[in-house]
């Protein structure tokens, strides 16, 4: 147990689906990230929450919707995806003091399956 | 900005070899640096960590780096490579701007061991 949890493990969708992604932590940590891994490529940020405000998002599509309900809880909701989508969704959370030593906790990631 | 460079996207060594996996950063001032480990579907696993004092750092696993200033480098060393070492690895570099912890990566080194 990493401290981070991601459900579901692994999720295969049609491209005219709605699903979420959900990522908890109970490590009082105040900052939480969306990363997405596909396939010999480099880790893609896709979403900083911090203090439960956006404050980073990378040119994502709109198709992907982050929501921050709280500090401990991270949602994606995902609706009409494209294969191209289909990744490792990793979540990650972190103290979000400036210029902090704490690196990140990940958790185990969503593979998402777009079909 | 800051950025990491991870020489080498796959790296092969046999068991019991030395194991040198290659970070350098670019940074204005000596920034935090990580190693993560990454297991086949699983996410990103702290290795070791470099904040301030000792520049040779020791990690989970037998695995050691060594903060270089002159050479902005960050190298991950172990003496003695296991199979069961054989894992993507990334090299990540926490600068001093942002207003929050964000971790920039490298694009990871994929770590074989052969008998």
């Amino acid at each position: 147990e990493t401290g981070v949890t991601q459900t579901p493990r692994h999720l295969v969708m049609g491209m005219t689906n709605k699903k979420s992604l959900k990522c908890e932590q109970h490590l009082g940590h105040n900052a939480m990230y969306w990363y997405k891994q596909s396939a010999k490529k480099p880790l893609e940020l896709m979403f900083v929450y911090s203090l439960e405000e956006r404050v980073e998002n990378n040119s994502v599509p709109s198709r992907f919707s982050p929501e921050c309900p709280n500090s401990s809880h991270l949602f994606l909701h995902l609706h009409t995806l494209q294969p191209e989508d289909s990744a490792l969704y990793l979540c990650a959370s972190s103290q979000g003091r400036l210029g902090s030593n704490y690196g990140y906790t990940f958790g185990s990631g969503t593979r998402l399956t777009v079909v | 900005a800051q950025s990491v460079t991870q020489l080498g996207s796959h790296v092969s060594v046999s068991e019991g070899a030395l194991v040198l996996l290659r970070c350098n950063y670019s940074s204005s001032v000596p920034p935090y640096l990580f190693w993560y480990v990454q297991y086949p579907n699983q996410g990103l696993q702290l290795l070791l960590k470099y904040t301030t004092g000792a520049t040779l750092v020791k990690g989970i696993n037998g695995f050691e780096a060594e903060f270089k200033k002159s050479e902005t480098s960050f190298h991950l060393t172990k003496p003695s490579a296991h199979m069961s070492d054989a894992a993507e690895y990334f090299c990540a570099v926490s600068p001093f701007s942002g207003g929050y912890n964000k971790l920039i990566f490298g694009a990871g080194t994929r770590l074989a061991v052969h008998p």
